[in-house]
């Protein structure tokens, strides 16, 4: 059983335009959210995290938006650039130290 | 600074032989993590450590072993390889709970 849900499984946008990758969980437990991005051939690389008392953060281009009711958090990419290609995931950890992650989502920016 | 360094980078086996990977950081870090990724599946943890001695089970650990008798290194062990072991096996250290800093990882086939 799949603890965070992600979606869209892959993306097309063009360069300039805005990703939008979404994740949702059912675990209330859970206390951490970050996100990572992975190129081909590569491990994860941690991308930037929440915790569920803020509602959004951000760091960059880069901004996660939180929605502790519904248990559904998002990473907004502004002014996407080629060089974001790459694949995304979003994970959500307990206090137990183990995080789950979601299945990924490709993300192609054209030029 | 190497960061995270996974030794070997590929490996073919046959069904039924033993293996032990090996993951290295030279960041001081207490946690360390091994994970699997397979197409469509994310990550998924199969057991981590906090600190030099101790170790833990994550989610998927049946068929595999660890140890951490140096702080800077943890060992993943499969004592009898299975096809379904067939992944990208992927190590992780941190100084929190998140996982931060990954290797580039180890693409194992088991035939």
């Amino acid at each position: 059983q799949q603890q965070v849900k992600q979606s869209p499984q892959s993306l097309i946008v063009q360069k300039g335009g805005i990703s939008i990758i979404n994740c949702a969980y059912e675990n209330t437990a859970f206390d951490y959210f970050p996100w990572y991005q992975q190129f081909p051939g590569k491990g994860p690389a941690l991308l930037i995290a929440i915790r569920p008392d803020v509602s959004e953060k951000k760091e960059g281009r880069f901004t996660i938006s939180f929605n502790k009711s519904a248990k559904q958090f998002s990473l907004h990419i502004m002014d996407s650039q080629p060089g974001d290609s790459a694949t995304y995931f979003c994970a959500a950890g307990d206090t137990g130290n183990q995080f789950y992650f979601g299945t990924g989502t490709s993300l192609t920016v054209i030029p | 600074n190497a960061g995270v360094t996974q030794t070997p980078k590929f490996r073919v086996l046959k069904t039924g032989q033993s293996m032990t990977l090996l993951c290295a950081q030279d960041m001081n870090h207490e946690y360390m993590y091994w994970y699997r990724q397979d197409p469509g599946m994310g990550l998924r943890l199969i057991h981590y450590s906090v600190g030099e001695g101790t170790t833990a089970k994550g989610e998927v650990p049946d068929g595999y072993n660890v140890s951490r008798l140096k702080k800077q290194n943890f060992l993943l062990g499969l004592e009898s390889a299975a096809p379904s072991q067939t992944s990208v096996y992927f190590c992780a250290s941190s100084h929190g709970r998140q996982p931060q800093h990954f290797g580039d990882g180890t693409r194992l086939s088991i035939l």
